[in-house]
């Protein structure tokens, strides 16, 4: 069965700090990995997704991830946080071997950035 | 390209009515994905369909919900007979094909009063 964790209910960091967003999946082959952010009252927007390659992802606003296999890990990461960046961040895997399944989503962390 | 349309955007009804959710995917998306989410839950994963198939309902409840996607029109996820428990947030996301990501909607904001 696939499973991602969010080990974080919330982050909280200082405006200009770097920030990470913690994300561990189970899956029993490869993983396509994904992040999406989701502002209040709206829908989730991609931000990058892992299929194959380099194990370092960049994506949108400045956002990047680093996929490590032998930690099955997949955090969110950005060099200098924004007060625009916080937000609701979710994870999600699917495995790559199994047709016809879902995302399944992390239950998500909420990132608060101050200034 | 108006992106993955749901509607409505907020719907109330009263306990013991119908429910009925509309999503039209992205144009050239023939996957469509339901998804509730709860607060302090996250997203929970209802269902999967293609044009005319379910080809994943693991996450559906068995009783009063059901979804469809037809050859015409949008996907519809209807809940019968309405309880408080179902008042959540809805979305829909659609994709191009089985692999990639997806793109979502705004999702339906559903209360049950």
């Amino acid at each position: 069965a696939q499973s991602v964790a969010q080990p974080e209910d919330q982050v909280n960091v200082a405006e200009g700090n770097p920030l990470t967003v913690k994300c561990t999946y189970s899956v029993s082959g490869n993983p396509y990995l994904f992040w999406y952010v989701q502002y209040p009252n709206r829908g989730l927007q991609f931000l990058l997704k892992y299929i194959t390659g380099d194990n370092l992802v960049k994506g949108s606003y400045g956002f990047e991830a680093e996929f490590n296999k032998s930690q099955t890990s997949f955090h969110l990461k950005k060099p200098s946080a924004l007060v625009s960046d916080s937000a609701l961040y979710f994870c999600a895997v699917r495995d790559i071997g199994q047709a016809g399944t879902a995302l399944i989503f992390g239950k998500g962390t909420t990132l608060s950035v101050s200034s | 390209n108006a992106g993955v349309m749901q509607n409505p955007r907020h719907l109330v009804r009263r306990r013991g009515q119908e429910a009925r959710l509309r999503c039209s995917p992205m144009k050239g998306h023939s996957h469509v994905y339901w998804y509730r989410q709860l607060p302090e839950e996250g997203l929970k994963f209802m269902v999967y369909l293609q044009k005319e198939n379910i080809i994943d309902e693991s996450g559906m409840p068995k009783e009063r919900f059901s979804a469809e996607f037809p050859k015409e029109g949008p996907s519809i996820l209807r809940i019968q007979q309405v309880v408080r428990g179902d008042s959540a947030a809805y979305f829909c996301a659609s994709s191009p094909g089985r692999t990639g990501g997806y793109t979502f909607g705004s999702g339906t904001r559903l209360t049950v009063v």
